[in-house]
């Protein structure tokens, strides 16, 4: 079952900051998340584990709550070029070859000078 | 070139026609993957190889036939399509799968499909 992502889209005015949530109704090993803009293609931003472990390499923060089995996207001094759409793949940690990600429908985030 | 290539970046076909997607990565990766992009609707995760082996099959029709001949290159070939299957169709690269291990994807820019 695919992670509900709130909000659906937010727009924001340079400088703000936003969050973006993605939820489950399932019990989750692991939460990506994606940014894609318009006619590109999606680009990793965070890697999210159970236990605590993250991978990014962005100005982006994120967190994982194993017991609420969500996770937030944290867009601080938001900037231009955070405009896009923002996704959340979750995965359940069932698939032993460790490949299968439930994508969210997304969240559009616009910025504006 | 540089990262994951999809060409061609757009196909228009007909219900009748066979046509191929491919998709090239760069990367020194060991694990590619198909997904399907519809308006309004989530990523949806179509194949997954793992040093060429097929290691998932989400549920796709069988007009739907991947390819995988060497872990640079990954094909997905099409005939006798619906218009529902009119999508963008993207390919992506991950290092390689493991048990509980999780590797950021690079993903192409696409192909643009549309079923007539």
């Amino acid at each position: 079952q695919q992670p509900v992502q709130s909000p659906q889209a937010v727009i924001l005015r340079e400088g703000e900051d936003a969050v973006i949530n993605c939820s489950s109704s399932k019990a989750l090993y692991s939460v990506h998340w994606y940014r894609q803009k318009h006619g590109e293609a999606p680009v990793f931003l965070m890697i999210l584990l159970k236990g605590g472990e993250q991978k990014g390499h962005d100005k982006i923060s994120a967190s994982f709550n194993e017991k609420k089995q969500q996770s937030s996207l944290y867009l601080t001094a938001s900037q231009l070029s955070y405009s896009g759409t923002y996704f959340c793949g979750t995965d359940d940690g069932q698939e032993t070859s460790g490949s299968r990600l439930t994508f969210g429908e997304g969240t559009q985030l616009t910025v504006n000078p | 070139e540089t990262g994951v290539t999809q060409t061609p970046r757009h196909l228009v076909m007909g219900m009748t026609n066979k046509k191929s997607l491919k998709c090239e990565q760069h990367l020194g990766h060991n694990a590619m993957y198909w997904y399907k992009q519809s308006a309004k609707k989530p990523l949806e995760l179509m194949f997954v190889y793992n040093f060429k082996e097929q290691t998932e099959n989400n549920s796709v029709p069988s007009r739907f036939s991947p390819e995988c001949p060497n872990s640079s290159h990954l094909f997905l070939h099409l005939h006798t399509l619906q218009p529902e299957d009119s999508a963008l169709y993207l390919c992506a690269s991950s290092p390689q799968l493991w048990f509980l291990n999780y590797y950021e994807q690079y993903f192409g820019p696409g192909t643009r499909l549309t079923v007539t």
